[in-house]
């Protein structure tokens, strides 16, 4: 059976660190674009950035972008998102998902698997 | 606000057909997948590459695409399907993920 489990959520201040973890099992990982998305209390879904199997390529959405790194280690089946300078605005539940695809005009990309999500609430 | 446009909210009775649109530019050249979301849960995929479905997704969900929309149909929708429903999509240099802001079903 094909799990991804999220952890790493909490309470942390404007300003500080976190570091979310998603460990997947019952399929070959390395082989598989990995991405991170979250929903805000009460808001939509949005995408927040991307990592293909072989750690070439990650992506970020503009929000995102100098303050959180996707990584991923492949021996351990995990996929990582370190957050730095987090904002108010960065509350939400964080899902990682594993993607069906490649980017690129006119290429199929849909997330097919989904964690249950890990809550980052920032507050001071 | 989001390069992937649904409306809000649609609101219908048991039995009736659920038409939710999803209008973007990228559309015109990349593939639409929809996701349906209950409270609590995490989303799960129910169409993707325009009009197909995954094993285990009841038939009454199909989804087709023309020019810069595609639409979700949810035919005989059933109490069971009142969710949030979103779009996603690339976009048209086929670099970022796009989402809809989503649709709320009421039914």
């Amino acid at each position: 059976e094909m799990k991804l489990v999220e952890s790493g959520g909490g309470l942390a201040k404007p300003g500080g660190s976190l570091r979310l973890s998603c460990v997947a099992s019952g399929f070959d990982f390395n082989t598989y674009n990995m991405n991170w998305v979250r929903q805000a209390p009460g808001k939509g879904l949005e995408w927040v950035a991307s990592i293909s199997g072989t750690s070439f390529y990650s992506y970020y959405t503009d929000s995102v972008k100098g303050r959180f790194t996707i990584s991923r280690d492949n021996a351990k089946n995990s996929l990582y998102l370190q957050m730095t300078g987090l904002r108010v605005e960065d509350t939400a539940v964080y899902y990682c998902a594993r993607v069906i695809g490649y980017y690129g005009s006119g290429s199929p990309f849909y997330f097919d698997h989904w964690g249950q999500g890990a809550l980052v609430t920032v507050s001071s | 606000s989001y390069d992937l446009t649904q409306p809000p909210s649609v609101s219908l009775s048991p039995g009736q057909t659920a038409r939710i649109p999803c209008s973007g530019d990228a559309l015109a050249k990349q593939y639409a997948s929809w996701y349906q979301q209950k409270p609590g849960q995490a989303p799960l995929l129910i169409v993707f590459k325009d009009n197909q479905r995954p094993s285990g997704i009841p038939e009454r969900f199909s989804g087709s695409s023309s020019g810069t929309i595609a639409t979700l149909t949810i035919s005989g929708v059933q109490a069971e399907d009142e969710a949030d429903y979103y779009c996603q999509s690339l976009d048209n240099s086929g670099d970022l993920v796009l989402f809809g802001g989503g649709t709320k079903l009421t039914v």
